[in-house]
């Protein structure tokens, strides 16, 4: 099966500028996930869908990212407008249901000057 | 909030030795994974284990699980280069909302 696509792979912006990343889960996976990895830590969980609806997003910063899943498939992340503390690791994942193994996709390294 | 903490932060081995990393966490779980990252990429399940388990074999993988004590350990034997990784425990706590909380993750370095 193929796995969890997510784009750019790379992005530069100077801050207050805005940014968005996309991700396409694999096929038939309800759950969808996007982490937030800052360099030397583990993944901090910013939003969760199942399907269309979202499950968790207690620890997204609502006053500047915000998310959406399109169909109950693909989904976007925007940051608008970024900080250099957002500078990290965007990483996207699916599962088939909720607290299952989770497929990764590879991230997007975002840097903010 | 961070609800494992690996231990140890970072462990160098020799090609062959085995490799011991520890997971601690907070609150009562359902299930605890382990993941491993190579440098630049996404993370890859190794494991789950259910809190009515006290261990799990995959391949070189061996996992316990100590609910009692709230903590898990990962057991990696005959180590290889490719081990060369962060790994990571992931919990999701009972009662809540069932997501997964990560760790800090400890680096592995497997010298050839």
């Amino acid at each position: 099966e193929a796995g969890v696509a997510q784009s750019p792979r790379y992005k530069i912006i100077e801050k207050r500028q805005s940014v968005a990343f996309w991700c396409n889960p694999i096929s038939g996976h309800a759950t969808l996930y996007w982490y937030q990895q800052i360099l030397g830590q583990g993944p901090k969980l910013l939003i969760q869908f199942q399907n269309n609806g979202v499950v968790d997003d207690s620890q997204l910063p609502k006053d500047r990212f915000s998310a959406e899943r399109l169909k109950g498939v693909d989904s976007t992340l925007k940051i608008q407008p970024a900080k250099l503390e957002d500078s990290a690791v965007y990483l996207c994942a699916s599962s088939p249901d909720r607290i299952r193994a989770l497929h990764f996709g590879n991230g997007t390294r975002l840097t903010v000057t | 909030s961070q609800q494992g903490e690996e231990d140890p932060q970072a462990l160098s081995i020799q090609e062959g030795e085995n490799a011991t990393m520890n997971c601690s966490y907070k609150t009562s779980i359902n299930n605890l994974q382990w993941y491993r990252q190579n440098s630049g990429r996404g993370l890859v399940h190794l494991i789950l284990i259910r809190s009515n388990e006290r261990e799990k074999h995959s391949g070189r993988l061996r996992v316990t699980l100590d609910t009692s004590k709230k903590s898990s350990s990962l057991l990696i034997t005959a180590s290889r280069a490719a081990d060369t990784a962060s790994y990571f425990c992931a919990t999701d706590a009972q009662g809540g909302s069932e997501k997964l909380v990560f760790g800090k993750g400890t680096k592995l370095t497997v010298n050839p």
